[in-house]
Parts: C-alpha cells; sequence; structure tokens
C-alpha cells in the first residue's frame, strides 16, 4: 500500500538558516508528490509538486524539492528560513489511478529570532 | 487563483444537535470535493469524496449515516455531522478540484468543530 513518511515530527530553526524536511515514500511507479503548508486554524496551501521531469522543482515563498527515486524521497529545501514559515508542513502521494492524497503525519516548524 | 470558501470557520454546538459545514469553490466549478478530518497535531485523513449530482463515495471506517455529503451544485458541498457527539471535534476541511484539473486541489480554511 502506498504510504508517506515524515520522520521529524518538530523541527526548530534559527531565521536565515538553511532548512530541509524530509519525506519518504512507498510506491511502486513514479509517484505524484506533494507538499502542502498549514498555518495554524487554517487550511492546506500548494508549495510545489511534483508529476515527472526534471527532479527538482521550484515552489513558491522560495521552497524547493528534489525527487530521489533511488531513496524513494522528496525532501523540501529552502536555503534561508523566515520567521513567516514557522506552520506544519505535510508531504502528500496521490494514490494511483485516483484523485486521493495520502497525507505524511507532518512536520512542525519553528522559526527562532 | 482558485478560491474556496469553508463556512463556519468554528462552531460550538450542543451534544446530540446536528451541525452543517459549507465549502464553496467561488471562481471556479468543483466537480469533485473532499472531506478531511484532521485531530490535533495530527495528518488529515480523508473521509469522503463527492462529485457533483451523484452520491458521495465515504472511506473505510467512516459512518455515512453520521457525516452527511451533498454535493448538490459545481460550487457547494455540505458536510453535516449528525447527532453530534464530542468525540466528534475535530477540525474539518475541505479541499475542491475542478474539472479537468487532476490533482489541482484547492483547500478551504477549515472548521474547527467543537461539541460540548
Amino acid at each position: 500500500a502506498q504510504s508517506v513518511t515524515q520522520p521529524d515530527i518538530h523541527i526548530t530553526v534559527s531565521e536565515g538558516a538553511s532548512l530541509e524536511l524530509r519525506c519518504n515514500y512507498s510506491y511502486g511507479a513514479t509517484p505524484y508528490l506533494f507538499w502542502y503548508v498549514q498555518s495554524p486554524g487554517q487550511g492546506l496551501q500548494l508549495l510545489l509538486k511534483y508529476f515527472s521531469g526534471d527532479t527538482l522543482v521550484q515552489g513558491i515563498k522560495g521552497f524547493e524539492a528534489e525527487f530521489k527515486r533511488s531513496q524513494s524521497s522528496f525532501n523540501l529545501r529552502k536555503p534561508s528560513v523566515h520567521w513567516s514559515d514557522a506552520a506544519e508542513y505535510f508531504c502528500a502521494v496521490a494514490i494511483y489511478n485516483t484523485d486521493k492524497l495520502i497525507f505524511g503525519t507532518g512536520t512542525r516548524l519553528q522559526v527562532f529570532p | 487563483g482558485a478560491v474556496v470558501s469553508q463556512h463556519p470557520s468554528w462552531v460550538i454546538c450542543k451534544s446530540g444537535t446536528s451541525v452543517k459545514i459549507e465549502c464553496r469553490s467561488l471562481d471556479f466549478q468543483a466537480t469533485t470535493m473532499f472531506w478531511y478530518r484532521q485531530f490535533p497535531k495530527q495528518s488529515l485523513m480523508l473521509m469522503a469524496t463527492s462529485n457533483e449530482g451523484s452520491k458521495a463515495t465515504y472511506e473505510q471506517g467512516v459512518e455515512k449515516d453520521k457525516f452527511l455529503i451533498n454535493h448538490a451544485s459545481l460550487t457547494l458541498s455540505t458536510l453535516t455531522v449528525t447527532s453530534a457527539h464530542p468525540e466528534d471535534s475535530s477540525f474539518y476541511i475541505c479541499s475542491a478540484r475542478a474539472l479537468g484539473q487532476t490533482y489541482g486541489y484547492t483547500f478551504g480554511s477549515g472548521t474547527r468543530l467543537t461539541v460540548v
């Protein structure tokens, strides 16, 4: 069965530091992968998605993610974190042949000034 | 850009009453809408998928008689929590997808339901 794992429940970084949020997926074929961000009490906003092609995907707010098939990973990165990036981040994979998404358990990002 | 409005943003109700949550696509026609439930500090769990004009498809373990979903128009889907109990307290989020926009989901801002 398809699944998504986000190993880090909570990450704390200083403002201006680089960031990498991990995401591992379990899927037989090429997955459709997503990263979403959720601010407290809010819905989800799409940061970026990968379907095919270039394995380095650029998203909004300065985020990027790299698809690595050999590692079954789709890690999210940002070179310099801003205090406004503090939020919950979810990795998701689309279920094969459906339009449903499976979400990881999320990583809560805390940013210190 | 695509906007989905979810209302109310929060609601408190008494145990045994019913609550209706609305999800509207404001600037596109949502042929498919999804309803999720999110417990505190946990991930989103898909409850059901609804297509305009047809019955919703519920995920395993979701009580269809308790969580009534209606998708009567291309811009509106509703989730009614019937005979609510404290264990139904949660954050409910909808997302919508337009025809032809495979995997192009737009999420609402969520509804915090508290049953007392």
